[in-house]
């Protein structure tokens, strides 16, 4: 079974400030697509960033980007110059491409709080 | 382009109502997705249709019944709603890069 880990429920930073949120996933095959989710207040879940697995330029869009080690299974989330409007629940999440025995669903970790201070 | 929009916004149900959720998507895409999602925990999904006149569960699909009325349309329905069935719920859609798009969610309380 595809599972996805992130071990960090709740992160706080200051303004301008870098973070990094964890996230670890367990899967046997070798395609897949990895993301990142944003769920402000408003309920809203919002793509932050998308990464294949078969390449290995890590992801990048604005101040957001990620560290894809495809070994160990494990795919953070870098915020750089943090902003008040980044705070918000942050989900990783995973699938497989979709068609043949797979639909493409997206398996989600439990999401971590980020809390950005002024 | 409004994306994916979801009717209604809140909705509160006593035990054993039904009441039917309405997502509509102006993108084009083929799949649809139905998803839960509970306090402290992700996105958890229900029913899908990878293109229009198919269904399938999901991972948490007892209690509900879906319907892919055409391209644009994908609802969910609860013939006898529970308790246990008071949650977010969120439908999406995939343009066939394997990224979702989701809509606004609907609250639903179930007293």
């Amino acid at each position: 079974a595809q599972t996805v880990t992130q071990s960090q429920p709740e992160m706080s930073v200051q303004e301008a400030e870098t973070v990094t949120l964890s996230c670890t996933y367990d899967t046997s095959e070798n395609n897949y697509y990895l993301f990142w989710y944003k769920q402000p207040p408003s309920r809203q879940m919002i793509l932050v960033i998308r990464q294949e697995a078969y390449k290995q330029q890590n992801a990048t869009e604005n101040r957001f980007s990620v560290n894809f080690q495809k070994a160990a299974k494990s795919f953070s989330l870098k915020i750089s110059d943090s902003q008040l409007g980044d705070t918000a629940m942050y989900f990783c999440a995973f699938t497989h491409p979709a068609g043949g025995t797979s639909y493409g669903k997206l398996t989600f970790g439990q999401g971590t709080i980020l809390t950005v201070h002024p | 382009n409004a994306g994916v929009t979801q009717t209604p916004k809140f909705q509160v149900l006593k035990t054993g109502q039904s009441m039917t959720l309405q997502c509509a998507q102006d993108m084009n895409h083929n799949s649809m997705y139905w998803y839960r999602q509970d306090p402290g925990m992700g996105l958890r999904l229900i029913y899908y249709s990878a293109s229009e006149g198919t269904t399938d569960k999901g991972e948490v699909p007892n209690g509900y019944n879906v319907s892919r009325l055409n391209k644009r349309e994908f609802s969910l329905r609860l013939e006898s709603a529970a308790p246990s069935q008071t949650s977010v719920y969120f439908c999406a859609s995939s343009d066939g890069t394997d990224t979702q798009y989701f809509g606004p969610g609907t609250r639903l309380t179930v007293l």
